[in-house]
């Protein structure tokens, strides 16, 4: 069965970093790359960035680019997500995704994805 | 990368049919045929539904439909169900980054 379990709710104060876990099992872990996308409360998706895990490569959405850092740990099949310098418009629920690779041609969807991780950002 | 353009909200009665739009722009929706579709209930992960505009993944019911037409990408919800009241959310892949519609709930009233 096709899962990624992603770690549990944080609180973090302003100017604090979170890291988010996301473990993929029931499927090649470097045969997909892994996005993160985020969804304020009561608000749509917003898309951060993608890890290739097979080469660790990224991308990061304009926004967030200097202010997060995904990895990977390949032993574990997990992915990282760690957003820096936190404001309070951060709170957000925090999903990964996966969009499936092969052959050199990737989906261009995002399926399956994680539960999503709360973070709140509060002083 | 502006976010894609959704209605807040639509509503029908169950059995009716209803269409939830994604207005783009040239440089995204109008520009690829890479338009998925997630569905979300209350407290949920988004859920795939429709992808490069048009397909339907294994499982998904037939009464979801997607188009496009331009800028502008639709969903259509046949036969509407108590079930199918959720929130829709639209993506679009664009030059390696991916811009999602705000999002539109579904009442089935």
């Amino acid at each position: 069965q096709v899962q990624l379990v992603q770690s549990g709710a944080e609180v973090k104060k302003p100017g604090a970093s979170v890291k988010v876990s996301c473990k993929a099992s029931g499927f090649t872990f470097t045969g997909y790359y892994l996005h993160w996308v985020r969804q304020a409360p009561g608000q749509g998706l917003e898309w951060m960035g993608w890890i290739n895990p097979n080469s660790g490569g990224t991308h990061y959405g304009r926004k967030f680019q200097g202010w997060v850092t995904m990895t990977r740990d390949t032993s574990i099949s997990t992915v990282y997500m760690e957003l820096n310098r936190l404001r309070s418009d951060d709170t957000a629920v925090y999903y990964c995704a996966s969009q499936y690779c092969s052959g050199g041609r990737c989906s261009t969807w995002f399926d399956p994805w994680g539960q999503g991780t709360l973070v709140i950002v509060s002083s | 990368q502006s976010a894609l353009t959704q209605p807040a909200s639509v509503s029908g009665s169950p059995g009716q049919s209803i269409t939830i739009s994604c207005t783009g722009s040239s440089s995204d929706v109008g520009a690829y045929d890479y338009v998925s579709w997630y569905q979300q209930h209350p407290g949920r992960a988004p859920k795939l539904i429709i992808y490069d505009v048009i397909n339907r993944p294994s499982g998904v019911s037939n009464r979801f439909s997607g188009s496009k037409s331009g800028n502008t990408a639709s969903l259509t919800i046949s036969g509407l169900q108590a079930e199918d009241e959720a929130d829709y959310c639209c993506t679009s892949y664009t030059n390696n980054t991916w811009v999602f519609g705000g999002g539109t709930k579904l009442t089935v009233l």
